[in-house]
């Protein structure tokens, strides 16, 4: 299995405009969760699915930030518009969580830089 | 109050020293417990889980006080490649909680 894979590894913007970050997690697994990291705030959980529907976007931030996923083998998560104050790691895990014992599995992330 | 709390040291030990984690959880349901390793500009990765009777892995032993609600990690004969943030992760009803994470450094 390739992991979670997720794309781009970076990405620079310019304030304003719309950034997609995608997602593809393990096959078979039934929860996907994003999540972004920052020195000051650490892991923050963003959203999270379940069976591909949206179960807590507590943690969105904002309106500028939407995500989706439209089948068991892709999501993406939305910024528009960008600002610099999202600049940050943005990972991606799928867990299955009948079987806790394996916990997670993080995708390499997506740096992204807001200028 | 945090679900999860970790003390983010840093804690720098030399070689082969034996140096020792915790992580306080908030709510006394919580049902799973993992420990994460993440490199620099890396993702994190699993580490081991936490087990009930608490559970070894080579130099690594983790275990589980439900009675004082914290976990521990404790790593034995550390090496240089041991430097990275450890994570603890507590799982209760649909959501993983992570902890901020403690910074080690082994010093050569």
């Amino acid at each position: 299995d390739a992991g979670v894979i997720q794309s781009p590894r970076h990405e620079v913007t310019e304030m304003g405009q719309e950034v997609t970050l995608r997602c593809k997690p393990i096959s078979g697994h039934d929860y996907l969760f994003w999540y972004r990291q920052t020195m000051m705030r650490g892991l923050e959980l963003l959203i999270y699915f379940n069976n591909n529907v949206p179960i807590d976007d507590s943690g969105m931030p904002e309106d500028r930030f939407s995500a989706k996923m439209p089948n068991a083998s892709f999501s993406t998560l939305k910024i528009q518009p960008s600002e610099p104050r999202d600049s940050a790691v943005y990972f991606c895990a799928s867990s299955l969580l009948g079987d806790t014992n394996y916990g997670y599995t993080f995708g390499s992330g997506t740096r992204l830089t807001v200028v | 109050r945090k679900e999860v709390e970790q003390d983010p040291g840093p804690f720098n030990v030399p070689e082969g020293a034996t140096v020792a984690f915790n992580c306080t959880y908030s709510n006394s349901a919580s049902q799973s417990f993992f420990w994460y390793r993440q490199d620099c500009r890396k993702e994190p990765k699993l580490l081991m889980s936490v087990y009930s009777s608490g559970n070894e892995d080579g130099r690594f032993t983790a275990q589980l006080n439900r009675a004082s609600q914290y976990i521990s990690l404790l790593i034995r004969d550390s090496k240089l490649s041991d430097s990275a943030t450890y994570l603890c992760v507590v799982i209760y009803g649909n959501q993983f909680y992570f902890g901020t994470g403690t910074s080690l450094t082994v010093i050569p």
